[in-house]
């Protein structure tokens, strides 16, 4: 059974530092891997998706990479500001589709 | 639409009554699957819809929680005789074929509390 572990499971920054959140999982036949951001009572907000075959994917001040032999997947927020506070969700993607969440790293970004 | 759209976005019921949620999927994507998620805890898979195939069911707690979906368009998630701990966050999310080749979009859930 695929076990996601995200490390640490919370942060707080003051703003303008980067922010380094970690997912390992331990079955490293994946489909696929993504993160998602979660704001408290709200559904999940699809940030970047890795295919198993890439190893690093950016959008804007995000960048997320992937070691998929060594199970491990780590996003990068550079320059945080505090509309990056929430909780920040790992997902892989199993070749048969059903999504492994971790727990999540709830950020705190200090004005 | 533009994207998963959920309702009611809460919903508080006595328990032992039935509720029923309801998932507007992406137009086009064939795959729609319902996630459970408890206070403070990750999320839990409960069913998958691929097309006009048996959907895969193996992720519902009980034979009170059962799912419906016509076709690849609306899905509804029924409770029967609800009880304190079906309490959470009820998130469906569809995605374009099997396996989530392109990623997966969520819902914004619907919010259930039994009292």
């Amino acid at each position: 059974k695929q076990e996601v572990t995200q490390i640490p499971a919370a942060l707080s920054v003051p703003e303008g530092e980067n922010l380094v959140l970690n997912c390992s999982f331990t079955d490293s036949a994946i489909y696929n891997l993504q993160w998602f951001r979660q704001d408290p009572g709200k559904g999940l907000t699809s940030l970047l998706l890795i295919q198993s075959s890439q190893r690093e994917q950016t959008s804007g001040r995000l960048n997320a990479s992937l070691d998929k032999s060594s199970g491990r997947s780590t996003l990068y927020i550079a320059a945080s500001q505090p509309g990056d506070s929430a909780t920040y969700l790992c997902a892989v993607s199993p070749y048969d589709y059903k999504l492994s969440f971790g727990a999540g790293t709830t950020v705190t970004v200090r004005a | 639409g533009a994207g998963v759209s959920q309702s009611p976005s809460n919903k508080v019921t006595e328990k032992g009554k039935d509720v029923e949620l309801r998932c507007d999927p992406i137009s086009g994507h064939t795959a729609l699957y319902w996630y459970r998620q408890r206070l403070g805890q990750g999320l839990e898979f409960l069913i998958y819809f691929q097309g006009n195939s048996a959907p895969d069911k193996s992720g519902l707690p009980s034979d009170r929680f059962s799912a419906e979906r016509t076709g690849e368009s609306v899905s509804t998630l029924t409770i029967q005789r609800t009880q304190q701990e079906d309490s959470a966050v009820y998130l469906c999310a569809s995605s374009f074929g099997q396996g989530g080749n392109y990623g997966y979009t969520f819902g914004s859930g619907t919010r259930l509390t039994v009292v």
